[in-house]
């Protein structure tokens, strides 16, 4: 099993331009989530979804869209990028809503210029 | 607000040494505190702890949850090189898994 997969790896973004990060996940898990990682602070969570076609807000979800049309599949777009969003973001998903064991992806080290 | 404490911020130890990693925690209606490894990239889960499981191991890997003082403990014997990684600490409240808050992580060096 892959688990959970994320794209890119490493993406550089001037400040103004759009992209979208990939993420899937071959678990059938019913919970996805995105989380985005900055030194000195905990993992915080963006956006989450607790099945197809339902998405919600996390802590930090400005700035940021997500939808979830199939199980798998679970894209977060940054709509116009700001140098406040560099960071680490992890895509993780777990069994269900309440199932709190996560399992991540490998991440995507994102630069906005 | 709810909030995850972990200690120390970093940690410098010779192989063999014996480690104890600490997370404090302030959440309303705690359900559960979980232990993550982050070495390179992703974090991997190494144990939960709830009201009804207040102690686990795993090999050289230990936990106990003290849920009257709101604290946990990570303990690991024997250090290996391979040890060496950030680990954080999670604390889920209510229900529901948005409710999770992470610690800023303790990061453990473990010197040859």
């Amino acid at each position: 099993n892959a688990g959970v997969t994320q794209t890119p790896k490493f993406q550089v973004l001037k400040t103004g331009q759009s992209m979208t990060l990939q993420c899937a996940q071959d678990m059938n898990h019913e919970y996805m989530s995105w989380y985005r990682q900055d030194p000195g602070m905990g993992l915080r969570l963006i956006h989450y979804s607790v099945g197809a076609g339902i998405t919600d807000q996390g802590e930090v979800p400005n700035g940021y869209n997500v939808s979830r049309s199939t199980t798998e599949d679970f894209p977060l777009r940054l709509l116009s990028a700001a140098p406040s969003q560099t960071s680490v973001y992890f895509c993780a998903s777990s069994y269900g809503y309440g199932d709190e064991k996560l399992f991540f992806g490998s991440g995507t080290q994102l630069s906005v210029l | 607000e709810d909030k995850v404490v972990q200690s120390p911020l970093s940690l410098v130890v010779h192989e063999g040494d014996t480690v104890t990693l600490n997370c404090s925690y302030e959440v309303t209606n705690f359900r559960s505190l979980l232990w993550y490894k982050q070495e390179k990239k992703a974090p991997t889960f190494l144990f939960m702890l709830t009201s009804s499981g207040i102690e686990k191991k795993s090999g050289r890997l230990s936990s106990i949850l003290d849920k009257k003082e709101l604290f946990s403990i990570l303990n690991i014997t024997a250090t290996q090189t391979g040890d060496s990684a950030v680990y954080l600490c999670a604390v889920g409240a209510n229900f529901g898994n948005e409710k999770l808050t992470f610690g800023t992580g303790t990061r453990l060096t473990i010197i040859p």
